[in-house]
């Protein structure tokens, strides 16, 4: 147990389905992100919330929706996905988006996501 | 962009000792990260370095060396249960943390 709490853990999505993952970090954290891994591929950093604001977007398609309502809570809203987009997202959360005092960033367990 | 090369896989006999690479090329550096992730598990937090030298946890050591790039994750006295793969991730001058893509490494009986 993380303290970062992922659902659904599967996800199974035609390319035409609307869905949603959900994070949740217990940790007191002020920064979350989403990542995504692919097989045998290095962690991609997609997107990085800091107090709720939005402070990184690397080029991730406009098919990845990511909300933020509260410090706590990130979902990644997924619309028209492809089938290259199969892969784990995970959600993380550190104490804040710097480098102070090492800021470990602590995952979820994942989402795994097949689109079909 | 960022450039961390690490192994892709090695095998080991239980008991025995590992030494996992990690060399990278980053703008700027704030400390380097090595996680463990267990198949269809979160990766783990495992060590942290940002000045040069050995950080001992238990059977786990990992090396800094900042003027070469280059760090090292040491796995002593082998367990089953280390086998996994060990993810090697370095913070920029931005503090983005980038990641390589992962040595798996598997234990033999």
């Amino acid at each position: 147990e993380t303290g970062v709490t992922q659902t659904p853990r599967h996800l199974v999505m035609g390319m035409t389905n609307k869905k949603s993952l959900k994070c949740e970090q217990h940790l007191g954290h002020n920064a979350m992100y989403w990542y995504k891994q692919s097989a045998k591929k290095p962690l991609e950093l997609m997107f990085v919330y800091s107090l709720e604001e939005r402070v990184e977007n690397n080029s991730v398609p406009s098919r990845f929706s990511p909300e933020c309502p509260n410090s706590s809570h990130l979902f990644l809203h997924l619309h028209t996905l492809q089938p290259e987009d199969s892969a784990l997202y995970l959600c993380a959360s550190s104490q804040d988006v710097d480098g102070n005092s090492g800021n470990t960033i602590y995952f979820g367990e994942g989402s795994w996501l097949t689109v079909v | 962009g960022q450039n961390i090369d690490q192994p892709t896989e090695m095998t080991a006999t239980e008991g025995a000792i590992v030494q996992i690479n990690c060399t990278y090329q980053t703008s700027g550096f704030n400390g380097l990260f090595w996680y463990q992730q267990h198949a269809g598990e979160a990766p783990t937090f495992l060590s942290y370095n940002v000045l040069d030298g050995l950080e001992e946890k238990g059977r786990f050591s990992s090396f800094l060396s900042r003027s070469k790039g280059y760090s090292y994750l040491l796995l002593k006295e082998l367990q089953m249960k280390d086998s996994a793969s060990y993810l090697c991730a370095v913070r920029d001058e931005d503090y983005k943390l980038s990641f390589g893509a992962g040595t798996t490494v598997t234990v033999r009986a």
